[in-house]
């Protein structure tokens, strides 16, 4: 079974400062996807980010971009330019094609503070 | 355009207690979706319908059934509660016909406890 690991239950940054987040997956399939979902305080659930595996270009979203090392099964999001609002929980996602079509596994999440 | 609204935001049952938790979007998406989500941990799909008419099971459907009552509105029931549902529970939508790959829209979530 695929498994999805956040190794950073909390993190914090400065205001105008870049920050990552760590992800871990284990999977035994080629064709896969991952997301990283941002959830605020009021626990709505937004996409912020996605990767397909077959791509070797990092996605990229603003100031959200991602580092994707297949090989090493990691894919971390780098937050640039903070903003107090992006301070929520952020969750890493995987979804492989050879599942059930509406599976998504998810980490158990990084709580991210902003300082201002 | 309200997206995805769910009924009601609160909620606390005794043991054995029925109830229905509602959801509905208006953005004429055809897949909708029920997860829960406990402390510290991801969110877990419950059901899941493709489209009007016909639901599967997720990853934990046991405790639950579902009802896809028509395209707008797909319901959650928990027929005899048990502490272990107490959970946040979220529903969500989306359009297009690549299931999990097409973005979801996630309501605002019912947070329930059992006693």
């Amino acid at each position: 079974a695929q498994t999805v690991t956040q190794s950073q239950p909390e993190m914090s940054v400065q205001e105008a400062e870049t920050v990552t987040l760590s992800c871990t997956y284990d999977t035994s399939e080629s064709d896969y996807y991952l997301f990283w979902y941002k959830q605020p305080p009021s626990r709505q659930m937004i996409l912020v980010i996605r990767q397909e595996a077959y791509k070797q270009q990092n996605a990229t979203e603003n100031r959200f971009s991602v580092n994707f090392q297949k090989a090493a099964k990691s894919f971390s999001l780098k937050i640039s330019d903070s903003q107090l609002g992006d301070a929520a929980m952020y969750f890493c996602a995987y979804y492989g094609s050879g599942g059930s079509n509406y599976k998504l596994t998810f980490g158990k999440g990084t709580l991210l503070t902003v300082n201002p | 355009n309200a997206g995805v609204t769910q009924t009601p935001k609160f909620q606390v049952l005794k043991t054995g207690q029925s109830m229905t938790l509602q959801c509905a979007q208006d953005m004429n998406h055809n897949s909708m979706y029920w997860y829960r989500q406990d402390p510290g941990m991801g969110l877990r799909l419950i059901y899941y319908s493709a489209s009007e008419g016909t639901t599967d099971k997720g990853e934990v459907p046991n405790g639950y059934n579902v009802s896809r009552l028509n395209k707008r509105e797909f319901s959650l029931r928990l027929e005899s509660a048990a502490p272990s549902q107490t959970s946040v529970y979220f529903c969500a939508s989306s359009g297009g016909t690549s299931g999990i790959l097409d973005t979801q829209y996630f309501g605002p979530g019912t947070r329930l406890t059992v006693l």
